[in-house]
């Protein structure tokens, strides 16, 4: 089965610096890479998400990058600020198909272990 | 903005009970998912629900765990007879079976098995 691996761990930057956080996956098939954030007490919220056609998405200040032949991918976080301190998670799966009758996976997510940003002010 | 909702926030139970954890998720989603997060671990697939039926399930989801949908708009996982390392934080999820759209969690219900 799939298994994405996260580093780093632990991630303290200074606020105005970027930020980047790496995953690597095992399994060609993904072909679906959320990455989410999760503040304390709170479930996981996407951020941004890249499909494999792609090999890099930006949203204001955070891009993903994508290298489906060594099978990782980055988040990249500019400019950071204090509210950007969080639990930063990325994951895999297959996309869903879009009508599931037809068979195929319903796109579980398989994530990284998670890296723990701290962004000081 | 729709969100999915979880309750209890927190339960509190003695090992060996049985509990339920409720979910609503997002009205239009119609897949669904429970994923579990030990305290400080990654978020684990527990199962996936489509179409009032299994969908797929991990090795963690074994026979004391069991999912229904029993009416339009809730989702509920239920253990049977509750472990200590069943404690851990549960998120439901859902997500829209057009297109592949991104599936939404919500904010987990805590379950501290005693």
């Amino acid at each position: 089965g799939e298994n994405v691996e996260q580093h780093p761990s632990t991630l303290s930057v200074q606020e105005g610096d970027s930020a980047v956080i790496k995953c690597t996956y095992s399994d060609s098939a993904s072909n679906y890479f959320p990455w989410y954030k999760q503040e304390l007490g709170k479930g996981p919220q996407l951020i941004i998400d890249i499909r494999s056609n792609v090999g890099e998405k930006k949203d204001q200040r955070i891009a993903v990058t994508l290298n489906k032949t060594a099978k990782h991918f980055s988040l990249h976080i500019t400019e950071t600020q204090p509210e950007d301190s969080a639990v930063y998670f990325c994951a895999a799966s297959d996309l869903p198909p879009r009508d599931y009758n037809y068979g195929g996976s319903q796109g579980n997510l398989i994530f990284g272990k998670g890296t723990k940003l701290s962004v000081k002010p | 903005e729709p969100e999915v909702t979880q309750t209890p926030s927190h339960q509190v139970t003695q090992m060996g009970q049985e509990v339920i954890l409720r979910c609503v998720p997002i009205s239009n989603h119609l897949y669904f998912y429970w994923y579990r997060q030990i305290l400080g671990q990654k978020v684990e697939f527990l199962v996936s629900f489509y179409n009032n039926e299994i969908s797929e399930k991990s090795e963690i989801f074994d026979d004391q765990f069991s999912v229904e949908r029993p009416d339009g708009s809730n989702f509920t996982l239920k253990i049977r007879s509750t472990k200590l390392e069943d404690s851990a934080m549960y998120f439901c999820a859902s997500s829209s079976p057009v297109g592949g759209q991104p599936q939404h969690f919500g904010d987990g219900t805590r379950l501290s098995i005693l």
